[in-house]
């Protein structure tokens, strides 16, 4: 059972902007976590940092690529949706009373 | 440009140790500024960190409630790598795993090693 919880699936068509959801099961977003951080997971490769400290991009990463933390939750968009954004993608957050990472249970985008 | 390359058998014999090994390029495991982490993923439990290692002056290790009776990880600043044993496994350890650096977040994966615990 992952600590931060998302949608199993998100969809979307080339071209459209879908937004992925990431909450605290224990409402810690807002609250002990004060950064949440995305990654574009395709099967048999490396994880890929896209989105840092909830809102920044690392060098290299398009600007369709972005993140928000308001409160509570938090969350991915992806605008001008393509095929090569279909992978799975999850939130991680480091949790103080773990002194350890957290992460959030991925979500499979599938562009239709 | 950080990479990080990841060695080790892809087949533990139940009650063994499973031990993989982490190359680290363009870092060094002493950085005062990185640490160096494990992570596994199984269909089962998801993503996990398992525990990592810096340096900051002194070596310091920290590790999951989950497996810390039976973890071991290490720096090796003569190969510049650092490593992951996890002693007396059992078929639920099979996973993916993972090292990787953090920096105030996660920002560079290994590749991947597939374990499977298995007689």
């Amino acid at each position: 059972q992952s600590v931060l919880t998302q949608p199993p699936s998100a969809s979307g068509t080339p071209g459209q902007r879908v937004s992925i959801s990431c909450s605290g099961s224990r409402s810690k977003i807002g609250s002990d976590y004060d950064y949440l951080h995305w990654y574009q997971h395709l099967p048999g490769t490396a994880p890929k940092l896209l989105i840092y400290r909830n809102n920044q991009r690392p060098s290299g990463v398009p600007d369709r690529f972005s993140g928000s933390k308001s409160g509570t939750s938090a969350s991915l968009a992806i605008s001008g949706l393509r095929s090569e954004d279909e992978a799975d993608y999850f939130c991680a957050a480091w949790d103080d009373s773990l002194s350890g990472w957290v992460f959030g249970g991925g979500t499979k985008l599938t562009v239709l | 440009q950080v990479q990080l390359q990841q060695s080790g058998p892809g087949l533990v014999r139940p009650s063994q140790t499973l031990s993989l090994t982490c190359a680290i390029s363009g870092d060094s495991v002493s950085s005062n500024s990185a640490a160096w982490n494990w992570i596994r993923q199984s269909p089962s439990r998801g993503l996990e960190w398992l525990g990592r290692t810096y340096y900051r002056s002194k070596w310091y290790n920290g590790y999951a409630p989950s497996v810390k009776s039976r973890i071991n990880i290490n720096p090796d600043t003569s190969k510049n790598q650092f490593s992951l044993q996890l002693n007396s496994v059992t078929p639920e350890d099979t996973a993916v795993y993972y090292c990787a650096r953090s920096v105030g977040h996660i920002d560079i994966w290994g590749q991947g090693t597939m374990v499977t615990v298995s007689s």
